[in-house]
């Protein structure tokens, strides 16, 4: 398979125990962006990177919130001390640069459920 | 004001009828859009690019008015595997070509 591939699937924690989330983007994809959705809303950017470095963060991304990429290859979201409002499914995606095309393609996602 | 809006539904309609959605979107200088579809508990899939002089795919198309900042997709002769929700999506110009998704509107195809 070669599309984006995300780990864990399902991740189940309780509140104030941190947890790490794992993307594989498309191989020849050397942007990478990190989005959260919740029950019936589209997807919210959090923040994204262009090869290893990370060029834009959300406001919606606490100081609770880290992500790297360190090698430009896979990607990791680590949140710190989870919080119920922490519960969601957190979506990667990858593209390619410019000059595109410019479609993401996303992973199968991350449900987090914070206990 | 919301920078993609669509009415979240959802869109009731028969097997074999023709169901429309519009987006509008609020950035003026948006460079590229998408329509992508979302099936319940899954990743978001893209199902078509939106060009400016309008695009067709099978019974899906796509047309874009830049002018009224909207963007629309047809569904033609809707089937029962049409029901999901379709996401809008827009690329702005510039910096990292923010990525901004509509709410969806979600279509249940009746038999």
């Amino acid at each position: 398979d070669t599309g984006v591939s995300q780990d864990p699937r399902h991740k189940i924690t309780k509140r104030g125990q941190n947890v790490t989330f794992r993307c594989d983007p498309i191989s020849e994809h050397n942007r990478l962006y990190w989005y959260r959705q919740t029950l019936g809303q589209g997807p919210e950017f959090l923040t994204y990177f262009q090869n290893e470095a990370q060029l834009e963060k959300s406001r919606l991304l606490s100081d609770r919130f880290s992500a790297e990429r360190p090698k430009g290859s896979f990607s990791t979201l680590e949140i710190q001390r989870t919080e119920q409002g922490d519960s969601a499914m957190y979506l990667c995606a990858s593209r390619r640069d410019s000059p595109g095309p410019y479609e993401q393609y996303f992973g199968p996602g991350t449900r987090l459920t914070v206990t | 004001r919301k920078e993609v809006e669509q009415d979240p539904g959802p869109f009731n309609v028969p097997e074999g009828a023709t169901v429309a959605f519009n987006c509008t979107y609020s950035n003026s200088a948006s460079q590229s859009f998408f329509w992508y579809r979302q099936d319940c508990r899954k990743e978001p899939k893209l199902l078509m690019s939106v060009y400016s002089s309008g695009n067709e795919d099978g019974r899906f198309t796509a047309q874009l008015n830049r002018a009224s900042q909207y963007i629309s997709l047809l569904i033609r002769d809707s089937k029962l595997s049409d029901s999901a929700t379709y996401l809008c999506v827009v690329r702005s110009s510039g910096g990292y070509q923010k990525v901004t998704f509509g709410i969806g509107t979600k279509l249940q195809v009746i038999p």
